[in-house]
């Protein structure tokens, strides 16, 4: 599976849209972009998950670019139960291991 | 709801006493696994099911039994524990897809202390 790298840290101010970076310069052409967070040790909660066009769901939107070498998650209204840390990870299937990086840590300030 | 869930979520036991995580979920999903999580390791994958009576070793197996006699469950068994399992055990499932509509769900979590 491809490799992924995203910024440690991040803030956001509460209301405002929270735009997460996400590079995977080596991915394939039959893997997707997933994007999980995680709340302080609980169970990863799924986001979204895209391969090559735009997805928007009612949590989040990801952006996709044309040659699929970075994407950019993008919650539209950031509120405080959005602080988690947010993994970008690459899979050619819905039953792949699932490997998380260091992920980022986002911050809403109220 | 659809969700996976575990039990116990805390657990504190002593070394050598067996226990066993349950897991399960409602989904009528053939892939479930297991993984621990730990501080500067992340997620690590322990064993691993594509259905009922198929099971697999993930990347940690040793120290760790599991078994899949029915669709939904999947249970971890520590035979005999020690502290270096000490971890938070996250269990998941997901539809057998190789065309990735579906992605895996987490169960909430069981934080494991061996004393």
């Amino acid at each position: 599976d491809a490799k992924t790298t995203q910024p440690t840290s991040m803030d956001c101010a509460e209301g405002r849209a929270a735009n997460l970076p996400c590079n995977h310069s080596t991915i394939s052409g039959n893997e997707y972009v997933y994007w999980y967070r995680q709340i302080h040790s609980q169970g990863p909660q799924y986001i979204i998950h895209g391969l090559k066009n735009n997805e928007t769901n009612e949590m989040a939107s990801l952006i996709i670019t044309e040659d699929r070498k970075s994407s950019t998650l993008i919650l539209p209204h950031a509120t405080l139960r959005d602080t988690a840390v947010y993994y970008c990870i690459a899979l050619k299937t819905s039953y792949d291991k699932v490997i998380f990086g260091p992920g980022t840590s986002l911050s809403v300030i109220p | 709801e659809a969700q996976v869930t575990q039990n116990p979520r805390y657990l504190i036991t002593v070394t050598g006493k067996k226990l066993t995580v349950t897991c399960s979920q409602n989904m009528n999903h053939e892939y479930m696994s297991w993984y621990r999580q730990d501080p500067g390791l992340g997620l690590r994958q322990i064993y691993y099911s594509m259905n009922v009576e198929v099971t697999d070793k993930g990347d940690v197996p040793e120290g760790y039994k599991v078994s899949r006699k029915e669709k939904r469950n999947f249970p971890l068994i520590l035979e005999s524990p020690s502290p270096n399992q000490t971890s938070l055990y996250f269990c998941a499932s997901s539809l057998w897809d190789r065309g990735s509509k579906e992605t895996q769900y987490f169960g909430p979590g069981t934080r494991l202390l061996v004393l």
